[in-house]
């Protein structure tokens, strides 16, 4: 699976959008990008995925380059309950035979009032 | 809610001894994966099960192992604990084994090893 770069903080105004980078430049063309957050010790949560499109659900809004070496993940009016830290995750999809995630060292973002 | 439950939430252990972490996946998931996060290694990927057969292993110590049993529960078994082996361990299941499947994680089992 590819290796994916984040900035290790970020802060966002409560109500604003919260833009979280991913570098993974080494992306295959059957990679996904994969984001997922933890909120202070809690289990990871799934928030979205994409391959080449870009991607939107309630929860937030995944933009892929068209290169495919970086992506960025969208909340767009971020609340306090979204400080996390948020991991994006680049591994094969339906051709792997696990679904094994490998989890970088994130990004803490810290929504402030 | 993620429907994933893992017991017990902590546990407290001394050195050298044995502990049995337990994880039931969410209703038809076949696909059961623990993880272990300790603050200087981050959250590593231990192993994954799929429909009671090992799928994958990460770097999990010779002193753990696991299992998943045809109700599709797993437990994951640590012995001769060390210190460093304290640590939160979550476990996940998903419908199936690919990489395609979306994750959910439980809450966590606490481990102190004193």
């Amino acid at each position: 699976d590819a290796k994916t770069t984040q900035p290790p903080s970020m802060d966002c105004a409560e109500g604003r959008a919260a833009n979280l980078p991913c570098n993974h430049s080494t992306i295959s063309g059957n990679e996904y990008v994969y984001w997922y957050r933890q909120i202070h010790s809690q289990g990871p949560q799934y928030i979205i995925h994409g391959l080449k499109n870009n991607e939107t659900n309630e929860m937030a809004s995944l933009i892929i380059t068209e290169d495919r070496k970086s992506s960025t993940l969208i909340l767009p009016h971020a609340t306090l309950r979204d400080t996390a830290v948020y991991y994006c995750i680049v591994r094969v999809g339906l051709a792997s035979n696990t679904g094994k995630l490998i989890f970088g060292q994130g990004t803490t973002l810290q929504v402030k009032p | 809610d993620s429907g994933v439950t893992q017991t017990p939430k902590h546990l407290i252990t001394a050195t050298g001894q044995r502990v049995t972490l337990r994880c039931s996946p969410r209703s038809g998931d076949l696909s059961v994966y623990w993880y272990q996060q300790s603050l200087d290694q981050g959250l590593q990927f231990l192993i994954h099960y799929y429909n009671g057969e090992e799928r994958a292993k990460g770097n999990i110590l010779e002193r753990f192992s696991a299992q998943q049993f045809p109700d599709l529960h797993s437990e994951l078994n640590l012995s001769s604990l060390e210190l460093g082996d304290s640590a939160l361990y979550f476990c996940a299941s998903s419908v199936d084994l690919g990489g395609l499947n979306i994750q959910y994680f439980g809450a966590g089992t606490r481990l102190s090893v004193l």
